[in-house]
């Protein structure tokens, strides 16, 4: 059965600093690895990592892949307090797997970013 | 960005009465899927399609059925509601390479 493990669960800073979330997985025939942030609606998708694409780069957010290691990190420098949301990690599977097409979620980190 | 739409957002209904979520995307997709999110927890998917007619159930039991008929259209049925079915219920789609694209959502209460 597929597996993600998002630590830590809930993180508190203040503006200006720089957090990193952690993914780590197992899965089978991996195919890639989602980021989303999730306010108080639906998850808004942040980067996709395939191994042909173990780094992306947006703006103050910024995430790697790991393949060795099975983990990802999502980096957010200076934070705001607009950055405050619950960050969700996910992993698809290759075709032919059982899993083929879907998404695993882990339980999310929850950032909170004070004035 | 994918346009994918869900009706109604906010729904609150006596218990044993039957409801339809209904999601539509315009972006062509095969692939849809439902998820279910209790507040501040995790989502789980509940039924997924990889085509038209094509419906499997997620990793999460779940009491409600769902349809394919066509491309666009994937609505989410539960025949006799409950107080353990209020949840957020989540519709999502993707193209082939594209990722995940949720819908709105739509909360559920039953009373």
């Amino acid at each position: 059965e597929d597996k993600v493990v998002q630590s830590p669960l809930s993180l508190v800073v203040h503006e200006g600093d720089t957090v990193t979330l952690n993914c780590s997985y197992e899965v089978t025939n991996f195919r890639s690895l989602l980021w989303y942030k999730q306010e108080k609606k639906a998850p808004t998708f942040l980067f996709m990592l395939t191994s042909s694409g173990i780094e992306k780069k947006s703006g103050r957010l910024s995430s790697i892949l790991d393949k060795k290691e099975l983990f990802s990190i999502l980096n957010i420098t200076a934070t705001q307090t607009g950055d405050s949301a619950v960050y969700l990690c996910a992993v698809e599977a290759r075709a032919g797997g059982t899993s083929y097409g879907k998404l695993t979620f882990g339980q999310g980190t929850i950032l909170t970013v004070h004035p | 960005e994918a346009d994918i739409y869900q009706t109604p957002r906010y729904l609150v209904i006596g218990t044993g009465k039957k409801i339809t979520l209904e999601c539509s995307q315009t972006m062509g997709h095969d692939k849809m899927y439902w998820y279910q999110q209790d507040p501040g927890m995790e989502l789980h998917l509940i039924h997924y399609s990889y085509g038209v007619n094509s419906t499997e159930k997620g990793d999460l039991s779940s009491e409600s059925t769902v349809s394919r008929i066509r491309t666009e259209h994937f609505p989410l049925t539960l025949e006799s509601a409950r107080p353990s079915h209020t949840s957020q219920y989540l519709c999502a789609s993707r193209g082939v390479v594209s990722p995940l694209h949720f819908g709105n959502g739509t909360r559920l209460t039953v009373t």
